[in-house]
């Protein structure tokens, strides 16, 4: 099953413009992840935000979260050629046995034009 | 220091046989976890372990099995090949110290599995 969901699907921006990302996810959570995936690679985790935490930044990327209302969002200022990819948000769930389980949303595919 | 390594990248695979994929974590990573992903059904849990111990599994059928190695190593297998198994295979580790705090995941390049 489908925990988060991104909002849009497909977005299409011109480089040197900002993205903005939008998931919602169903159930408490942990941790709240952002990752990346280029054409039919893997996935590269872009950032962690743990469910006490309301905002966190890595160089060109800010991401929000907002337990009230099981949503995040990932902003991509000054967006590059290379940012073109797949971009997903994952919630985790822990077995409680220190086991934690991701589940992705469909995906936010990013399409940056040079 | 060396990422996930997964292999084969390529394969094909006709329906009925069997296929084993391997992943090699990232060194002093003890977790490893594979997930499917397909067009319809997207990113999806197959199983993980843990020091050689299989500590969760995803709602998919016994024909998906895995193990892990002393070495943290992991394969995972499916029988019976069908056609709606054709999928890219994600291996990802993670520095899980059993203690419940998560650093999130890396994940190898894939394995392209088509069956026919």
């Amino acid at each position: 099953s489908q925990q988060g969901e991104e909002d849009p699907q497909a977005l299409s921006i011109q480089e040197g413009e900002n993205a903005t990302m939008n998931c919602s996810y169903k159930t408490s959570i942990n941790n709240l992840q952002w990752y990346r995936q280029n054409s039919g690679r893997g996935l590269v985790h872009l950032i962690l935000i743990r469910s006490n935490e309301r905002e966190k930044h890595s160089g060109r990327l800010r991401v929000t979260l907002d337990t009230s209302k099981k949503s995040s969002s990932l902003l991509i200022t000054a967006s590059r050629a290379a940012d073109t990819a797949s971009y997903f948000c994952a919630t985790d769930e822990s077995s409680g046995a220190g086991s934690y389980q991701l589940t992705f949303g469909k995906g936010t595919k990013l399409s940056v034009i040079p | 220091k060396a990422g996930v390594t997964q292999t084969p990248r390529y394969l094909i695979k006709t329906r009925g046989q069997q296929v084993t994929l391997s992943c090699s974590p990232i060194s002093g990573h003890r977790s490893v976890s594979w997930y499917q992903q397909t067009p319809g059904q997207g990113l999806q849990f197959l199983f993980e372990y843990f020091s050689e111990t299989q500590r969760n599994k995803g709602n998919f059928p016994g024909r998906f099995s895995g193990r892990q190695f002393s070495n943290s190593r992991s394969e995972m297998n499916v029988s019976t090949l069908e056609l709606g198994d054709s999928a890219l295979y994600l291996c990802a580790s993670s520095l899980a110290t059993g203690t419940g705090v998560f650093y999130g995941y890396t994940f190898g390049s894939g394995t392209r599995l088509t069956v026919v």
